[in-house]
């Protein structure tokens, strides 16, 4: 069945420093990959997502990019912050009406 | 833009009783509403789909009849827990979907603490 796979399960970085997030997805039909954060007690919230037709999106200090052929997604965060420190999680779906299949979660953890 | 609310927060029960928990989209109408339950430190596991007017589908495993979905509108969806055990005590989250440039983009709300004793 569809499944997605996520690493590492967990990530210590220094402030200031990258942290980058690595996911695979086994459907080829999958179209949309969105990213989660998800603090301590509270609900995911979207941070960015990628479709399929793009390879790479950036906002800010988050970037994400993917490689269709190697069903492969990363997220990557630049000159991170205390306040990064959470739960990350990937996900995909195959667009509309599709339902998330998520990864099995990253907690970062960024020391100042 | 695109924010879900939930409500409670969080709940204790004794076990036996129901317990309802709703799910509302505060500026936006939602194509379809989702229900998840997550578990300490594990990912969160989609319970049900849910459309208004219509029958809330449900992934395997999970028992229609003791978590009931109503999907009254386009804004508010409620997911009851019938005869709730403490085995059913989890942190319970909605995510309402919106149609963006022909994707459904989930948004969540902040999620629902459930104690069953």
């Amino acid at each position: 069945g569809e499944n997605v796979e996520q690493h590492p399960s967990t990530l210590s970085v220094q402030e200031g420093d990258s942290a980058v997030i690595k996911c695979t997805y086994s459907d080829s039909a999958s179209n949309y990959f969105p990213w989660y954060k998800q603090e301590l007690g509270k609900g995911p919230q979207l941070i960015i997502d990628i479709r399929s037709n793009v390879g790479e999106k950036k906002d800010q200090r988050i970037a994400v990019t993917l490689n269709k052929t190697a069903k492969h997604f990363s997220l990557h965060i630049t000159e991170t912050q205390p306040e990064d420190s959470a739960v990350y999680f990937c996900a995909a779906s195959k667009g509309q009406g599709g339902k998330l299949i998520f990864g099995q979660g990253t907690e970062l953890s960024v020391k100042p | 833009g695109a924010v879900v609310s939930q409500h409670p927060s969080w709940v204790i029960c004794k076990s036996g009783t129901s317990v309802k928990i709703e799910c509302r989209s505060l500026d936006f109408q939602a194509t379809t509403m989702f229900w998840y339950r997550q578990f300490p430190k594990q990912s969160l596991m989609l319970m049900a789909t849910s459309n208004e007017g219509s029958k809330a589908t449900y992934e395997q495993g999970v028992e229609k009849d003791k978590f009931l979905i109503n999907h009254a509108s386009l804004t508010l969806s409620t997911l009851t827990v019938t005869s709730a055990h403490p085995e059913d005590s989890s942190f319970y989250i909605c995510s309402a979907s919106r149609l963006a440039g022909g994707f459904d983009e989930q948004y969540f709300g902040p999620g629902t603490r459930l104690t069953v004793t």
